[in-house]
């Protein structure tokens, strides 16, 4: 398996475009997390996803943040309208629910600039 | 509640010396415990995990945790230090719940080590 893959690696947009971040987990994964990192606010959890469905994204900034995950291949996260304080690296995960632990396997991230 | 405290942002040590990167954790459930390691501009990765089971955990590269209830601890330890453990290191929990797990970073600890 290539891992979990995420597109784009790097983004740079300005204020107010939409930005659109992709995430292919890895096959046979039935969980899918979405994290933004920063140096103020290090790993933050933005929305966790279970067999496709949002489980919790109370760490989803505002509403101008979405994310949907249509199938258990591919999930988005969406800024509309971007703005200079979203710049962050966004990493996906993904992990296979079980009664023991939940390991996540990371993806590379997408570092997002908005200027 | 769940929370991860990480108590050193940083901590610098010598080449050949002990290592000891310190988490509390606090949660309502019987979480999972893990250490993750992030390189400089690049994802993170697995160090080692705790599931219940025993409560000494070995990981890769020579780190260890000792998971203690009682002190609602999991510290990271290596009896010598290399130049290539010099990372940020992430204390994670993850609480099962109806629907998923919910896995929360702490806010990290970089490791210096110095030649």
């Amino acid at each position: 398996d290539a891992g979990v893959i995420q597109s784009p690696r790097h983004e740079v947009t300005e204020m107010g475009q939409e930005v659109t971040l992709r995430c292919k987990p890895i096959s046979g994964h039935n969980s899918l997390f979405w994290y933004r990192q920063t140096m103020m606010r290090g790993l933050e959890l933005l929305i966790y996803f279970n067999n496709n469905v949002p489980i919790d994204d109370s760490g989803m900034p505002e509403d101008r943040f979405s994310a949907k995950m249509p199938n258990a291949s591919f999930s988005t996260l969406k800024i509309q309208p971007s703005e200079p304080r979203d710049s962050a690296v966004y990493f996906c995960a993904s992990s296979l629910r079980d009664v023991g632990a939940n390991v996540l396997t990371f993806g590379a991230g997408s570092r997002l600039t908005v200027l | 509640a769940q929370s991860v405290t990480q108590l050193d942002s940083h901590v610098s040590v010598s080449e050949g010396t002990p290592v000891l990167l310190r988490c509390n954790y606090s949660s309502s459930y019987s979480p999972s415990l893990f250490w993750y390691v992030q390189h400089p501009n690049k994802g993170l990765q697995l160090l080692l995990k705790y599931t219940s089971a025993a409560t000494l955990v070995k990981g890769i590269n020579g780190f260890e945790a000792e998971f203690k209830k009682s002190e609602t601890s999991f510290h990271l330890t290596k009896p010598s230090a290399h130049m290539s453990d010099a990372a940020e290191y992430f204390c994670v929990v993850s609480d099962k719940r109806t629907g998923g797990f919910k896995t929360i970073f702490g806010a990290g600890t970089r490791l210096f080590v110095k030649a």
